[in-house]
């Protein structure tokens, strides 16, 4: 059981170049979401996705793109990568069916540094 | 719309001493609130939760945290720290009222406990 797997851990771009952060968790959990992590702002929800199919956006999802094609699998896309991404992303899921108080709190990837120069 | 706020950006404790981290928040329904701790180089590890109930509640690593409903305040407490228990902790709610099982967090605070 890997939980919630993040590739890859570190990647330096170019402004404008794209890519692809993978999300991948084995646990079947129905929420899935996508945070950045910067200095002194906590954490910021990008895209969320409450089940295969579905995804909504969060604080702050200006340049970036998601998919939820699958349960274990929720992709986050930059289109036209920009220094104002470089930051740690986090993806992070949880099960809010579980449990009697269907709390769903949240597991945590290792993150990926992303560096836009 | 819900909020968190941290007002402490860090926090120096000497081994041995109480630890306090503050976290106040705001939601239009009924909060369910978290702690989260992150190490460095890591992802986040949830150490404790309100939901409902006892005010008090305990969580990882001799963690507790109080719900003050008046004061719209869930401090993260340990009676005596630890060096393994510097890190950046994360104070989170979500509104009861609130669609999905969005989590709005503050801005963290980092704790340095000194040997």
């Amino acid at each position: 059981n890997a939980g919630v797997t993040q590739t890859p851990k570190f990647q330096v771009l170019k402004t404008g170049q794209s890519m692809t952060l993978q999300c991948a968790q084995d646990m079947n959990h129905e929420y899935m979401s996508w945070y950045r992590q910067d200095p002194g702002m906590g954490l910021r929800l990008i895209h969320y996705s409450v089940g295969a199919g579905i995804t909504d956006q969060g604080e702050v999802p200006n340049g970036y793109n998601v998919s939820r094609s699958t349960t274990e699998d929720f992709p986050l896309r930059l289109l036209s990568a920009a220094p104002s991404q470089t930051s740690v992303y986090f993806c992070a899921s949880s099960n809010p069916r579980t449990g009697l108080m269907n709390t769903g709190e949240l597991f945590f990837g290792e993150g990926s540094r992303l560096t836009v120069l | 719309a819900q909020s968190v706020a941290q007002p402490e950006d860090q926090v120096n404790v000497a081994e041995g001493n109480p630890l306090t981290v503050k976290c106040t928040y705001s939601v239009s329904g009924n909060p369910y609130l978290f702690w989260y701790v992150q190490y460095p180089n890591r992802g986040l590890q949830f150490l404790l939760k309100y939901i409902t109930g006892d005010n008090l509640v305990k969580g990882s690593y001799g963690f507790e945290a109080e719900f003050n409903k008046s004061q719209t305040s869930f401090h993260l407490k340990k009676p005596s720290a630890l060096v393994s228990d510097s890190a950046l902790y994360f104070c989170a709610v979500r509104d009861t009222k609130a669609a999905g099982n969005k989590l709005t967090f503050g801005g963290g605070t980092r704790v340095l406990v000194k040997p």
